[in-house]
């Protein structure tokens, strides 16, 4: 089944404690995306990537980081995780072709207390 | 600062009844326009799409109108249907691979 899986699905931390959000796709995409839902501010994008190695910044990407080592992962990290990065994520992946759709994973919500 | 505007957080309509949701935007680069579906515990599904070469796109119950001198744009869903309760939101692109979301609206179908 093609399909993006985040991990963990939910997860309480405290601040400045490290944290990784896994993203997997079985899709053979190119380009895969870290998006964040606040509550009226729809999905704001936080980084992408065009392919192995490339990464860039999107709208909000201060106190995150990313990596893109294989073409199926791209975990999102965050550093020294604070209050305001309580939220919900979601990954999405697309082939490299402009204007198709993105696949979206199934969203993972942080506390960070 | 949004591009993309849904200035109806929410609507109610009845089952069997049209639903019309609205999406403005401000960037006159976005030539790429798409909606998406959300159910609560689930990521976002791709609902359809429209170019800007075009001004209407229809997929079964499912239409997207484009109105680019007035950078807007609508869904309508006829008939509504309560599996249509749903969190929908508009999408743009410019000549990259950079989606821009709106806020989002929330709509209920009563029986």
């Amino acid at each position: 089944e093609a399909q993006v899986t985040q991990n963990p699905r939910y997860l309480i931390t405290v601040t400045g404690k490290k944290l990784t959000v896994t993203c997997s796709q079985n899709m053979n995409h190119e380009y895969m995306s870290w998006y964040r839902q606040d509550p009226g501010l729809g999905l704001r994008q936080i980084y992408y990537s065009m392919n192995v190695e490339v990464t860039d910044k999107g709208d909000v990407p201060e106190g995150y980081k990313v990596s893109r080592k294989e073409k199926r992962n791209f975990p999102l990290i965050l550093e020294s995780p604070s209050p305001n990065q309580t939220s919900l994520y979601f990954c999405a992946s697309s082939p490299l072709i402009r204007d198709y759709e993105q696949y979206f994973g199934p969203g993972t919500r942080l506390t960070v207390t | 600062d949004q591009q993309v505007k849904q200035n109806s957080p929410s609507l109610s309509v009845q089952e069997g009844r049209i639903s019309i949701l609205n999406c403005d935007y401000t960037n006159s680069m976005f030539d790429y326009f798409l909606w998406y579906k959300k159910y609560p515990a689930e990521g976002p599904t791709f609902l359809i799409s429209i170019s800007s070469i075009k001004d209407k796109n229809e997929d079964g119950r499912f239409t997207v109108f484009l109105n680019k001198s007035a950078k807007h744009l609508s869904l309508h869903i006829v008939p509504s249907q309560p599996g249509d309760s749903a969190v929908y939101f508009c999408a743009a692109s410019a000549a990259d691979y950079k989606l821009s979301f709106g806020a989002g609206t929330t709509v209920t179908v009563r029986a």
